[in-house]
């Protein structure tokens, strides 16, 4: 148990579908954040959350679109997305928004057909 | 932008062997991070060091931060399969304000029994 739990695992979507993925932290953590990882790059911060406030948007096409309901929950909507999307997302947390510290969840295995 | 380049990429050595593997940046950093990530789940944190020139040891791996805070390392002693993963170094914010972490793309260890 990490503390950070994402679902789905995995998910298989087509490009006009939409669906969601999940994070719920029970760390009383302040700051959520979306990750994405793909092979043979860096992890790539997404959005950051700090008290369910969206602190940063690093340049993510508007076919991803977070939701950040309470410090304990973190959403990401997505709509058309293009095979070249297909990654491994992961959701962190961490108390303050400094990033120190992070705690990740096991990831959603997200693959666009 | 800020880089972390990771040495090297991959590592394959065997049981009981020692091992360095190195995180560099042209950049300062106000922490460093290592963490490891196995296969099909997210990334762990191991270790934070802060201080310029610190070293933290946990079990079997030493963990240093350079003078500079530019760079750090990464050594495991007698090296055993469970230590098999891939390590990420991921370097603090620098700015004010600023909750981004700067990941390398890691080292991908494997220890063959």
């Amino acid at each position: 148990e990490t503390g950070v739990t994402q679902t789905p695992r995995h998910l298989v979507m087509g490009m006009t579908n939409k669906k969601s993925l999940k994070c719920e932290q029970h760390l009383g953590h302040n700051a959520m954040y979306w990750y994405k990882q793909s092979a043979k790059k860096p992890l790539e911060l997404m959005f950051v959350y700090n008290f369910k406030e969206q602190t940063e948007n690093n340049s993510v096409p508007s076919r991803f679109s977070p939701e950040c309901p309470n410090s304990s929950h973190l959403f990401l909507h997505l709509h058309t997305l293009q095979p070249e999307d297909s990654a491994l997302y992961l959701c962190a947390s961490s108390q303050g928004g400094t990033g120190i510290g992070y705690t990740f969840g096991s990831g959603t295995r997200l693959t666009v057909v | 932008t800020q880089l972390l380049e990771q040495s090297p990429q991959f590592l394959s050595i065997q049981e009981g062997e020692n091992l360095t593997v190195y995180c560099n940046s042209s950049s300062v950093f106000s922490s460093l991070q290592w963490y490891r990530q196995e296969p099909g789940e997210g990334p762990v944190l191991l270790v934070t060091v802060v201080t310029g020139g610190e070293v933290k040891k946990l079990k079997r791996l030493t963990f240093q931060f350079g003078d500079a805070r530019k760079d750090s390392s990464l050594h495991i002693t007698a090296a055993q399969p469970g230590d098999t993963g891939l390590y990420l170094c991921a370097g603090g914010p620098s700015g004010a304000g600023s909750y981004q972490l700067t990941f390398g793309k890691g080292t991908k260890l494997s220890v063959i029994p």
